[in-house]
């Protein structure tokens, strides 16, 4: 199985400050037949269903806010909030659809400093 | 609005059956598969296996083969999600979500629904 391991754990950021998140896959996670990367990125806020916010690892999903951004290739990603708000606290994870069982990311809790 | 709709939260002792369900709507029931993700205390996300409304297509996690089994109500735009005899550590919370398969690659599930949560206790 593809093991998804994410950093850090948990982070605090000032309001209005970079937040970034990393992700990395034990093989490589490209698709060779369409060059994109088969990684998902997912917010999940407490008491609720996570939420999708960005697929094969850059694309938004329609209504997620453009703060949000993934980034990376290979085995290599990155979730970015570029200027964090307080509706920004949750866990997010990452999950890789490129083999069988999709696996998800240990979770990374973002808070406010 | 695509919409997906669980039952709600169970309790149950060790050894019960249950079965739980996963009611869609805002869009063609059959054309995507229903995943179901599950999500003990203060843990991660856990991949159960897929079911195609549209056709007899099931894949199962390696982890969960054997343990609890898929099944859809077309007629009423329904997954379930059941099991024959429940253990403690079945004590979780459980989310169906919506997605694509194609030659065994499940893709990314765009629409969840609220959870169930299942509590197994003597």
């Amino acid at each position: 199985d593809v093991v998804m391991t994410q950093s850090p754990d948990s982070l605090a950021v000032s309001l209005g400050e970079r937040a970034t998140i990393n992700c990395k896959s034990s093989q490589s996670v490209l698709n060779n037949s369409n060059n994109k990367n088969s990684l998902a990125w997912y917010q999940q806020k407490p008491g609720q269903p996570p939420k999708l916010l960005i697929y094969w690892a850059s694309t938004r999903e329609s209504g997620v806010p453009d703060r949000f951004s993934g980034s990376g290739s290979g085995t290599d990603f990155t979730l970015t909030i570029s200027s964090l708000q307080a509706q920004d606290v949750a866990v997010y994870y990452c999950q890789q659809y490129h083999d069988f069982p999709p696996g998800f990311g240990q979770g990374t809790k973002v808070e406010i400093k | 609005e695509v919409q997906l709709v669980q039952s709600g939260a169970e309790v149950k002792e060790p050894g019960e059956s249950l079965k739980i369900s996963c009611k869609g709507s805002g869009y063609k029931f059959t054309s995507y598969y229903i995943a179901w993700v599950r999500q003990m205390a203060g843990k991660g996300l856990e991949w159960m296996g897929v079911i195609y409304p549209g056709g007899s297509d099931i894949k199962y996690s390696p982890s969960f083969q054997g343990q609890v089994t898929f099944s859809v109500d077309r007629s009423t735009s329904t997954a379930y999600l059941q099991w024959s005899s429940l253990k403690v550590s079945d004590t979780a919370v459980y989310f169906c979500a919506r997605t694509s398969m194609v030659r065994d690659i499940v893709y990314w599930f765009d629409a969840w629904g609220q959870g169930t949560l299942v509590t197994v206790s003597s």
